[in-house]
């Protein structure tokens, strides 16, 4: 069964710095992966997926994200962040089982200094 | 303009009632589905329909009903409403072979007194 661990729970950095967010899965397969955000009272929105092809994904909001097969990791970046990037992050691995099935991770959440 | 809409947004009611949470979805996607979102932010998957059909019904009481008029409407009825029934509870709505992921609704927010 496939799963997501995403180490980081909380994670704090100014506004204008580089982030990072973590994401390790496990499938057996070729995974297709995908990172969501959730503002507070909000629904999730897509930032990004992969499913084949050049491992580095550009997404919306200046977010990219980059495939590493041998570590099994989908880990998000953004150069620059806003304080409007404050959210709660969320890594996803899908298979088709049916329809796709997406198991996510339990979620860092992005608190920006100002 | 609403790509996929739930209704109502919060709900509060009391143990031992029934309720109900509409989805609907603009997209022209032919499957839906059912998260639940506990206390803690974990995302987790309850049904998901296809064209009217159940395809995916993970580990949920009996008391967890979804229903499919058609393609673009999922509805998730609930019985007998436990404390642990609170929680935000998420449509979401996809092509079925597709592996661009979904389109979520808002959410609703379901609190059980």
């Amino acid at each position: 069964a496939q799963s997501v661990t995403q180490p980081d729970i909380h994670i704090t950095v100014s506004e204008g710095a580089s982030l990072e967010l973590r994401c390790n899965y496990s499938y057996g397969a070729t995974p297709y992966l995908f990172w969501y955000v959730q503002s507070p009272g909000q629904g999730l929105q897509l930032l990004l997926k992969y499913f084949s092809g050049d491992t580095l994904v550009q997404g919306i909001k200046g977010f990219e994200a980059e495939f590493k097969r041998s570590q099994s990791s989908f880990n998000l970046r953004k150069p620059s962040v806003h304080w409007s990037d404050a959210a709660e992050y969320f890594c996803a691995v899908g298979k088709i089982q049916g329809a796709q099935k997406l198991v996510f991770g339990q979620g860092t959440r992005l608190t920006i200094n100002p | 303009d609403t790509a996929v809409s739930q209704t109502p947004k919060y709900l509060v009611t009391q143990m031992g009632n029934d309720k109900s949470i509409k989805c609907e979805q603009n997209l022209g996607h032919d499957t839906m589905y059912w998260y639940k979102q506990d206390s803690k932010k974990f995302l987790k998957i309850m049904f998901s329909y296809n064209n009217k059909e159940l395809i995916i019904n993970e580990t949920v009481p009996n008391r967890f009903s979804p229903k499919s008029p058609d393609k673009a409407h999922l509805n998730l009825h609930i019985n007998s409403l436990e404390l642990g029934d609170s929680a935000v509870y998420f449509c979401a709505s996809s092509l079925r072979d597709s592996v661009f992921g979904y389109t979520f609704g808002s959410g609703t927010r379901l609190t059980v007194v």
